[in-house]
């Protein structure tokens, strides 16, 4: 069955801090990895997409890996900001078209404190 | 920038009544999604909709389930007989349709649906 498995389940950090976010994920095939981030309440907003191809892809603070061979992917916060604090979640999208279902992880509740 | 709206963002119904959640995706974009989320429970999709029909479908989207482009801008999940355990957060979500894999999902907010 395609699941996304991420690490740790939560993790509180001080402001100002990096930290990394784990992500394996078994589904297959495999078309691309997202990275998301979602506020209490709220939809989740991407924050990348990376392809079989891609490695490493950032948007500002935020740097995310990926090993297709290993089926691995993390998330890389730099510098933390309180308004950091979140859910972020990785979200696999399965087959070879970019519109077949995607498959969420349950995240990791990040926070961050003062 | 552009945004999915949701309306209402929260429903208080009864078991066994019928709910419509509405859904305003972005103008251009061709495939349209409905996702839920249980309290503390990961995301799961429920359908995919395409050219005026479902293009995918979960397990989740039994006959209880419906989805509807009634006009030009409008997207709706409907459900038939509401039981205690559709009480979720509903995603609806679209994207344009792109020829590279960088497909653009954008979420909308949620509405919260409380059957009692």
């Amino acid at each position: 069955k395609n699941q996304v498995e991420q690490s740790p389940q939560s993790l509180i950090i001080l402001e100002g801090k990096n930290c990394t976010l784990q992500c394996n994920y078994t589904v297959s095939p495999f078309s691309n990895l997202r990275w998301y981030k979602q506020d209490t309440g709220r939809g989740p907003v991407s924050l990348t997409i990376m392809t079989f191809s891609e490695n490493t892809k950032s948007n500002g603070r935020y740097t995310a890996t990926l090993d297709a061979d290993t089926k691995q992917s993390s998330l890389h916060i730099t510098a933390s900001q309180l308004s950091d604090s979140a859910s972020y979640i990785c979200v696999v999208s399965e087959g070879n078209s970019g519109n077949t279902p995607l498959v969420f992880g349950k995240g990791t509740r990040l926070s961050v404190i003062a | 920038e552009p945004e999915v709206t949701q309306t209402p963002s929260h429903q208080v119904t009864q078991m066994g009544q019928e709910v419509i959640l509405r859904c305003v995706p972005i103008s251009n974009h061709l495939y349209f999604y409905w996702y839920r989320q249980i309290l503390g429970q990961k995301v799961e999709f429920l359908v995919s909709f395409y050219n005026n029909e479902i293009s995918e479908k979960s397990e989740i989207f039994d006959d209880q389930f419906s989805v509807e482009r009634p006009d030009g801008s409008n997207f709706t999940l409907k459900i038939r007989s509401t039981k205690l355990e559709d009480s979720a957060m509903y995603f609806c979500a679209s994207s344009e349709m792109a020829v590279d894999v960088n497909y653009g999902y954008t979420f909308g907010s949620g509405t919260r649906l409380t059957v009692v």
